[in-house]
Formats: structure tokens, sequence, C-alpha cells
């Protein structure tokens, strides 16, 4: 079984600044999809950005980057220039491949951009 | 294209009842999945339905059960309600298994008194 770990609950940053979310996880898998995902005050879960375990070039979208480190178990989310509609709860989610869309998510990180 | 559509938004039923929740997917998506969202166990990942066929389980009770109709809808059951049931469930659909993005939908808020 898999889990994942988000070890920081709440965060907060200024406006226009830098903020890193943590997450780990643990995993037997070697082939596998890491996701993290944002759930805004509204609930509408959507997808900021994904990682392919085979692909060791870093995902970016954006102002959103991931550092991935595989041997790590790490999968940390970096957004740049914070603004206030990022406030929102950060959920990073793994996925294996091959067996379905089934994710399993960590327990989140709920974000404070502040003005 | 219309997003995920989950009905009813909320939900208030009494201990020993039982509810049904829907959720139509995006058009042209196969894959649908369910989650439950509480404060104490956060997201938990309930079952998986493609092509009406349920592919994944996760770890809860008998009396949770879904189905998948030919059109893609997707129904959850929850039979005897317990107070441990009240949560946002959550679900997602996607084009297809794998890595293509899953589309959440805004969720039903069921409590349970």
């Amino acid at each position: 079984a898999q889990t994942v770990t988000q070890s920081q609950p709440e965060m907060s940053v200024q406006e226009a600044e830098t903020v890193t979310l943590s997450c780990t996880y643990d995993t037997s898998e070697n082939n596998y999809y890491l996701f993290w995902y944002k759930q805004p005050p509204s609930r509408q879960m959507i997808l900021v950005i994904r990682q392919e375990a085979y692909k060791q070039q870093n995902a970016t979208e954006n102002r959103f980057s991931v550092n991935f480190q595989k041997a790590a178990k790490s999968f940390s989310l970096k957004i740049s220039d914070s603004q206030l509609g990022d406030t929102a709860m950060y959920f990073c989610a793994f996925m294996k491949t091959n067996a379905g869309n089934m994710l399993t998510f960590g327990g989140g990180t709920r974000l404070m951009v502040k003005p | 294209k219309a997003g995920v559509t989950q009905t009813p938004r909320y939900l208030i039923k009494t201990r020993g009842q039982q509810v049904t929740l829907s959720c139509s997917p995006i058009s042209g998506h196969r894959s649908v999945s369910w989650y439950q969202q509480t404060p104490g166990q956060g997201l938990q990942f309930l079952f998986e339905y493609f092509s009406e066929t349920q592919r994944n389980k996760g770890n809860f009770p008998g009396r949770f059960s879904g189905r998948q109709f030919s059109n893609s809808r997707s129904e959850m059951n929850v039979s005897t309600l317990e107070l441990g049931d009240s949560a946002l469930y959550l679900c997602a659909s996607s084009l297809v298994q794998g890595i293509y993005e899953q589309y959440f939908g805004p969720g039903t808020r069921l409590t349970v008194t």
C-alpha cells in the first residue's frame, strides 16, 4: 500500500513571494504518477501539476513547479509569484501506473496568501 | 463542455437510512471515481468504475456500493447510514484509465444526524 505525507498542515506566504509545499511518499512501486491538486474554498478540486516517475525532468506549469526526488521519495511544489487566488488546500497524490484511476492523497496543506 | 455534475449538492439523512448520490461525468469520459473527504480521515478512495465495471475498490465496508450506467453516469449508495458517514463525497471523471487528468465535481455534502 502507498502512503502520502504532507508535513505542513498550514502555511502562509505574502503575495508575490515564493512558497514551497512538501510531500513525501512511500511505495514499493517503480512506475507511478504524482500529482498536486488544489481545492479552493469553493471545494472544486483542480489539478495543478503532474509528474511521471520515469521522467527525471521536473514538471513545470507556469508559476508552479515541482522538485521530484525519486530516491528520496519526495515531491515538493513550488509556487512562484504567489497570488491571492492561490489560497486553497493543496493535496499531494499518488497513482500507480496501469492500475486504474485510484488516487492516494496526502492530508493536505492549507495555504494562505496574504496581501 | 459541461463539467462533472453531482446531485444533490447537500443532503441530510438520519442514522439507519440509506442514500444514493449521483455523478454525471464529462461527456465522453468513461471512468468515474468516488472519494470521501472528512476532516479526520482526509480524502479516501471509495471505488472506480470504467465501462460499467468496478475496477478498483477502496477499504470501505460493504454498506458502500456503486454502479455505472451505459451512459457513464454513476451512482453510489450508502446503506444503514452512520454518523461517521457524514462527509463530502467527490466524484471524478476521466477520459480513460491512466494518467489522463481526473476532473472533479463540486461534491455532495452528506450530513447524517
